[in-house]
């Protein structure tokens, strides 16, 4: 399996700081015949389901503020939140589905 | 408006059965691969089940293949997991999302059904 390593398990900023955090894959999880990365990045706020914010490691989903961005490739992968907003307190995961589907531990988003 | 309610969560002995049921709505269901995926009281995420949109394939991780079956009802729009020989390492949050296809991102998921299982 391919094993996602999320770091920090935790951040704390203030709103309207720029925030980024990493996920690494232990095998690549790029795709050679059609250059596509397989990762998506979720967003769980408190008491919710995760929702989709990225996919194919960069490609935005429908909905998504602008200020969410998903960037790398092969085994290296970031999530951007450009300026914080109050209402990104979440846990953030990263999930690779090229190779069954296995998920990161998640990054802790707090508000100070 | 996509919705997905799954229902079925309860406590069950270990050795157990349960079933969950995800009642789809506001999409074309049968046009989506359907998942299960459970969260552990660490908040771990670990995909349990996939089954292709006519319901033909379905795929497991070891760690529940044999005990666990996932199916769909297409006419009822519902998504089902039964589950056997329950462990207490079973014991989550379970989610039913949808995606496009087997290489593709999850992109809606339920509210959840919680699932413990303790003697």
């Amino acid at each position: 399996n391919i094993m996602m390593t999320q770091s920090p398990s935790s951040l704390a900023v203030s709103a309207g700081e720029k925030v980024t955090m990493s996920c690494k894959s232990s095998q690549s999880v790029l795709y050679s015949s059609n250059q596509k990365n397989y990762l998506a990045w979720y967003q769980q706020k408190p008491g919710q389901s995760p929702k989709l914010l990225i996919y194919w490691a960069s490609t935005r989903e429908s909905g998504v503020p602008d200020r969410f961005t998903g960037s790398g490739s092969g085994t290296d992968f970031t999530l951007t939140i450009s300026s914080v907003q109050a209402e990104d307190l979440a846990v953030y995961y990263c999930h690779q589905y090229l190779s069954s589907r296995t998920f990161g531990g998640g990054t802790k988003l707090e508000i100070k | 408006e996509v919705q997905l309610v799954e229902s079925g969560g309860g406590l069950v002995k270990p050795g157990g059965s349960l079933k969950l049921s995800c009642a789809a709505s506001g999409f074309t269901f049968s046009d989506y691969y359907m998942y299960w995926v459970r969260q552990t009281p660490e908040k771990r995420l670990e995909w349990v089940a996939t089954i292709s949109d006519g319901g033909s394939y379905t795929y497991y991780p070891d760690s529940v293949k044999g005990r666990f079956t996932i199916s769909r009802d297409n006419a009822k729009n519902n998504l089902y997991l039964q589950m056997s020989s329950l462990k207490s390492e079973d014991t989550a949050m379970y989610y039913c999302a949808r995606g496009r296809g087997v290489y593709y991102a999850m992109d809606y998921w339920g509210q959840g059904t919680s699932v413990t299982v303790s003697s």
